[in-house]
């Protein structure tokens, strides 16, 4: 399993974009990033998942550089709503590979 | 994706005694997993149920403190046994509906106490 490395804590106003960066130096080849947002009192929710180069949905985008050692997590034009802790994992889309969340990023969003 | 039911959603427990939770699925699935959230920090995964089998449990869990029954395809039950305060935590189960273990669907957890 790949290690992630991502920033502890950001802050960011209303409206804003946002960029969460995660380094995985250790990446696999059979290995895909997969995002998760944790709003306070509930569980995980999963929001992106991507392999190479860009990824988008309602929710966020996703870019991956070529070599694949780092990832963004961009969401555009954020809301107090999007106040969240956001992790990032690595590893291969099978049921033998167990996903192992690590301390995630602490989002703050301000008005 | 799936919609997942805890209960309780909490409870206030005396320390030496056991509480049940349960986890109810909106449809069949493989394979529902448990994980234990201490207060601040992240999800530290417990085992892993597939029905029919006895769970699979990580490094730190043992059957003896955290038993899990998987009866049929929509259910589960975690009990926390023989409770102390370090056992307060949120219990979360989740499911893998796609094949892929990375694409899960978490219910809202169980918040519990030790007093």
């Amino acid at each position: 399993l790949a290690k992630t490395t991502q920033p502890i804590s950001m802050d960011s106003y209303e409206g804003q974009e946002v960029n969460i960066t995660c380094s995985h130096n250790n990446i696999a080849t059979n290995d895909y990033i997969t995002w998760y947002q944790q709003f306070p009192s509930q569980g995980p929710r999963f929001i992106i998942q991507g392999y190479k180069t860009k990824v988008t949905n309602e929710v966020a985008s996703l870019f991956i550089p070529a070599d694949r050692k780092s990832s963004t997590l961009s969401l555009p034009r954020v809301s107090l709503s999007d106040t969240a802790v956001y992790y990032c994992l690595v590893g291969a889309m099978n049921r033998d590979d167990k996903i192992i969340f690590g301390k995630g990023t602490r989002l703050h969003i301000l008005p | 994706s799936a919609v997942i039911s805890q209960k309780p959603s909490r409870d206030i427990c005396q320390r030496g005694t056991s509480l049940t939770i349960q986890c109810q699925v909106d449809s069949q699935v493989t394979m529902m997993f448990w994980y234990r959230q201490q207060p601040g920090q992240s999800l530290t995964l417990i085992a892993t149920a597939n029905q029919g089998s006895e769970a699979t449990y990580e490094s730190g869990f043992v059957i003896d403190k955290f038993p899990i029954s998987r009866p049929n395809l929509t259910f589960s039950t975690l009990t926390v046994s023989n409770m102390s305060p370090e056992d307060s935590s949120i219990y979360l189960c989740s499911v893998d509906r796609t094949g892929s273990s990375y694409e899960q669907y978490f219910g809202p957890g169980t918040r519990l106490t030790v007093t």
